[in-house]
């Protein structure tokens, strides 16, 4: 069965830390891909990036980054030199490559708050 | 094309009664997916569309609920005899094709039933 755990409920920082979100997925699949999305307080989901897992490189953009880690299952999400907009909800999900265009199994989410 | 809409962004309802929500995707988007988001939770898959075809439905989907995508440009989600238990956040999401920049989500319409 597919699951996407992220063990962190609520993360608190101060602005210009660096933050770690952590994520372990199950899958029973070889192909299938992973995402990472922001909902900030209006509700809609942001798309922030997305690896198959065929591609184990890590990724960095601006102030993010992805660390992915079959070995472990893992797809951590880092943010350096946090700031105020960075306080939202973060969500790890999980698709499965068929014909079909599988829907996301998301996590349950890791908030971030971040102060000033 | 700005983006996905959802209509309404809230919705109150006293239980029993029907409600339909709407989704228009992004025009050029041939998959519409519904997902249904509790407090505190991550978004759980309700349905998915490819074009008009309903291809897939969740187990969640009770036999309360049912969705169409006529034409297959906008959705609509109905529930019927609404309970408590449906109160939640309605998502619905668009794509071009599986993967790539993944799914385009619309803000939603919270659903609160009492």
């Amino acid at each position: 069965a597919q699951k996407v755990t992220q063990a962190q409920t609520e993360i608190s920082v101060v602005e210009k830390e660096d933050v770690t979100l952590d994520c372990v997925y199950e899958t029973r699949d070889t192909t299938y891909y992973l995402f990472w999305y922001k909902q900030p307080p209006s509700g809609e989901l942001v798309f922030l990036i997305r690896r198959n897992s065929f591609d184990e490189q890590n990724e960095i953009s601006g102030r993010y980054s992805w660390n992915f880690q079959k070995s472990t299952s893992s797809f951590n999400f880092t943010i350096t030199a946090s700031q105020v907009v960075d306080s939202a909800v973060y969500f790890c999900a999980l698709s499965e490559a068929n014909q079909a265009g599988t829907a996301l199994i998301f996590g349950k989410g890791t908030t971030l708050s971040v102060s000033s | 094309d700005t983006g996905v809409s959802q209509n309404p962004r809230h919705k109150i309802t006293k239980r029993g009664q029907n409600v339909t929500f709407r989704c228009d995707p992004i025009s050029e988007h041939n998959r519409l997916y519904w997902y249904r988001q509790t407090l505190g939770q991550g978004p759980e898959f309700l349905t998915y569309f490819q074009n008009e075809a309903q291809l897939e439905k969740s187990r969640l989907l009770s036999d309360r609920f049912s969705a169409e995508r006529p034409k297959g440009s906008f959705s609509t989600l109905e529930i019927q005899r609404t309970e408590q238990g449906d109160s939640a956040m309605y998502l619905c999401a668009s794509s071009l094709v599986f993967g790539g920049s993944g799914y385009t989500f619309g803000s939603g319409t919270r659903l609160t039933v009492v």
